[in-house]
C-alpha cells in the first residue's frame, strides 16, 4: 500500500525565517494535496499539484512536486506566528483514482516563535 | 454558513456506552467520508460513501456504523465504545477527483 513520509516531524523557528516541509511518497503521486491543521480546527485547504515539476504559490507559501512525482515540498517565506500548525501532506491512493479516497503523512507540527 | 458541520465537537463517554456523531454538508458534494485523527495526529480514512453509497470501508471494527441518509449526510455510530477509540474524528466531503473539504473534528474521550 502506499505511504506517504513527513520530515520534519516538528519545527520550531523564529519569525521571519523561511523553512521547508518535505512529503515523500512510497509509490508515484497522482495528485498531492496539503493541508494545514490549526489545533481544535478542521483541515483547511491549501494546495494541490498533479504535473510533474509543478510549482504553486498562494501568499508566502509555495509548494513543488518534482519531476517523478514521489516527492513534494511546501516551503514558506518569512514565517509568521499565522503560520504556526499542523501541515499534512494527502494523496490519492494507488487504485483510488475513483474514489477520492486521500491517504496522508503523519503531519509537521510548526512553531513559530515571534 | 459553514460548508461541512459536524457534532457534537466534544464527546465524553464511558467505556461500553454507544455514540453518534452527525455530519452535514451543503456543498452539494457526492461523496463523503471519515477519518480518524490518533493521538500522534495521524489522519486515516475510515469510510466513504458516494451519494449514499458505502464505496470505502477499511479495516474498522464493526462497532463502527456509518449510515448516510442522504448524501448530504453522513453519521456515525460506534458501539460498546473503548479506550482506545479515544481521537479526534473529521468528517468530509468532496466531488470526486477534487479537494476535500473537512469538518471542524469532533474530539472523543472515552474513559
Amino acid at each position: 500500500s502506499q505511504e506517504l513520509e513527513q520530515s520534519p516531524q516538528s519545527l520550531i523557528v523564529q519569525e521571519g525565517k523561511n523553512l521547508t516541509i518535505n512529503c515523500t511518497s512510497s509509490k508515484t503521486l497522482y495528485g498531492l494535496y496539503w493541508y494545514k491543521q490549526k489545533y481544535g480546527e478542521g483541515l483547511i485547504f491549501l494546495m494541490m499539484l498533479q504535473k510533474g515539476g509543478e510549482e504553486k504559490s498562494h501568499e508566502k507559501i509555495t509548494a513543488k512536486l518534482d519531476e517523478k512525482k514521489q516527492q513534494s515540498s511546501l516551503h514558506i517565506t518569512a514565517s509568521q506566528p499565522s503560520h504556526a500548525g499542523i501541515y499534512l501532506c494527502g494523496a490519492i491512493g494507488e487504485g483510488s483514482s475513483n474514489t477520492g479516497k486521500l491517504i496522508f503523512g503523519q503531519g509537521t507540527t510548526l512553531q513559530v516563535k515571534p | 454558513d459553514t460548508a461541512v458541520s459536524q457534532t457534537p465537537k466534544y464527546l465524553v463517554t464511558q467505556m461500553g456506552n454507544d455514540k453518534s456523531i452527525k455530519c452535514e454538508q451543503n456543498l452539494g458534494h457526492d461523496t463523503m467520508y471519515w477519518y480518524k485523527q490518533d493521538s500522534k495526529k495521524f489522519l486515516k480514512i475510515m469510510f466513504s460513501y458516494n451519494n449514499k453509497e458505502l464505496i470505502i470501508n477499511e479495516t474498522v471494527p464493526n462497532r463502527f456504523s456509518p449510515k448516510s441518509p442522504d448524501k448530504a449526510h453522513l453519521n456515525l455510530h460506534i458501539n460498546s465504545l473503548e479506550l482506545g477509540d479515544s481521537a479526534v474524528y473529521f468528517c468530509a466531503s468532496s466531488q470526486v477527483h477534487e479537494k476535500l473539504f473537512f469538518g471542524s473534528g469532533t474530539q472523543l474521550s472515552v474513559l
